[in-house]
């Protein structure tokens, strides 16, 4: 039973313009939304979270949409770079809950 | 170390054979945590450490596995009678308190059970 699902396994986009990034969840149990950056050989790096109680957060080229009622998030960056490319993972969690329940990633591949 | 740092990197074994992971979290961090991850699955929640103690142990798939962290500090994930189901990436991660919930991962280790 996957509680988080990042149904696009992977993602191309030309540099310059912007990736969109989405996750559901299935769990209402859910408040606190994390997306996390993976590189090749490296572990994952936390990249910027949202809680429930708001519906957007922005940090730099980066930012995270919450739509609780379709219980569906999104990533945006704009605009794109080379190195953004990487595997993205949607995580979520009860907040102050220790447990991160990650979805399986999605690909992308920023096209110079 | 300014980072969390796993041993090793790697480790390929045979079936049946006993495994040890070692994770040396980020100092001070008195949350522990460990996470597998399989192909093309995202990381999957094992075990988590307050202190010494495994505050929540309810992601250990069955009693081959077993994790402590004895000084509070490094941990160990050990795997006993592995299995070629056990393959995949150990992942360890840490943070300064409990609930925080913003992990800082090592690289991991990679274990493939023959």
């Amino acid at each position: 039973d996957q509680q988080v699902k990042q149904n696009s396994p992977s993602l191309s986009v030309q540099e310059g313009r912007i990736s969109i990034l989405n996750c559901d969840y299935t769990n209402s149990m859910f408040d606190y939304f994390l997306w996390y950056k993976k590189y090749p050989a490296e572990g994952p790096t936390f990249l910027i979270s949202i809680s429930s109680i708001k519906d957007k957060n922005e940090d730099g080229r980066f930012t995270v949409f919450l739509n609780k009622s379709a219980k569906h998030l999104s990533l945006h960056i704009v605009p794109s770079q080379p190195g953004d490319s990487a595997v993205y993972f949607c995580a979520a969690t009860p907040e102050g809950n220790e447990k991160l329940t990650f979805g399986t990633g999605t690909r992308l591949t920023i096209i110079p | 170390g300014a980072g969390v740092s796993q041993t090793p990197s790697n480790k390929v074994t045979e079936k049946g054979k006993y495994v040890e992971l070692r994770c040396d979290p980020i100092s001070g961090h008195t949350a522990l945590y460990w996470y597998r991850q399989s192909l093309g699955q995202g990381p999957e929640f094992l075990i988590y450490f307050q202190g010494t103690g495994a505050a929540d142990d309810s992601g250990l798939p069955n009693d081959r596995f077993f994790a402590v962290r004895p000084e509070g500090s490094v941990s160990t994930l050990k795997i006993q009678r592995t299995e070629r189901g056990d393959s995949a990436v150990y992942l360890c991660a840490s943070s300064l308190l409990a609930g925080a919930n913003v992990l800082t991962f090592g690289a991991g280790s990679r274990l493939t059970v023959l």
